[in-house]
């Protein structure tokens, strides 16, 4: 069945550091993939998404890019703030009429220090 | 976009009760699902709810455990029957377009502790 692995964390930083939050899936034919993050005390958000190979997704400064070679979509932020510290999860949908759900990730905390 | 509002946002209940969870979207959405949050642990799909008819059930869980009510497109409700220790977790109910891409609205979870 489909599957997403996260990088594990929690994962702590300083303001203005590099962030990447690697994700890897499993899944037959050509899923969608998702990241969603959830702030404090907030449900789920969806941050970003893409829909098929090399495409690339970005909001608030974050991307990531649909990698089929290397069943990958890693989160990547140039310059953290603060107010960025929340979890991240990956996830997929798969592509074929019966998948109802996304697949998620465990999730990363990403805590970003001033 | 939607706002779902999901209530009680906490409980703590006694072994062997029951707790309905209830959730309001502020929009008409096609698409409302229920799942469970353990501890540490990923988002896991409990069922579909169907607006007028019985829930779609992943594996692992059943309608006697986890009876869901859809009465029509905006609200929808989850009940955790019987409960033990190992139902204490958060509760997070989701809505999204018809078309079911993926793209979804959470409420805040509703996170149960039981004793």
């Amino acid at each position: 069945g489909d599957s997403v692995t996260q990088m594990e964390g929690p994962v702590t930083l300083s303001e203005e550091a590099f962030l990447t939050i690697n994700c890897t899936y499993t899944a037959t034919g050509y899923p969608s993939l998702f990241w969603y993050v959830q702030y404090p005390g907030e449900g789920l958000q969806l941050l970003l998404k893409a829909t098929k190979a090399d495409d690339k997704g970005s909001n608030k400064g974050f991307e990531a890019t649909y990698r089929k070679e290397t069943t990958s979509f890693h989160l990547e932020k140039g310059s953290v703030q603060v107010s960025d510290s929340a979890v991240y999860f990956c996830a997929l949908k798969g592509s074929s009429g019966s998948a109802r759900q996304l697949t998620f990730g465990s999730g990363t905390q990403l805590t970003v220090l001033p | 976009s939607a706002v779902i509002s999901q209530k009680p946002s906490r409980d703590i209940c006694q072994r062997g009760t029951s707790l309905t969870i209830q959730c309001q979207v502020d929009s008409q959405v096609t698409m409302m699902f229920w799942y469970r949050q353990q501890p540490g642990q990923s988002l896991t799909l409990i069922a579909t709810a169907n607006q007028g008819s019985e829930a779609t059930y992943e594996s692992g869980f059943v309608i006697d455990k986890f009876p869901i009510s859809r009465p029509n497109l905006t609200f929808s409700t989850l009940t955790v029957s019987n409960m033990s220790p190992e139902d204490s977790s958060i509760y997070l109910c989701s809505a999204g377009p018809p078309l079911n891409t993926g793209e979804l609205f959470f409420g805040e979870g509703s996170r149960l502790t039981v004793l």
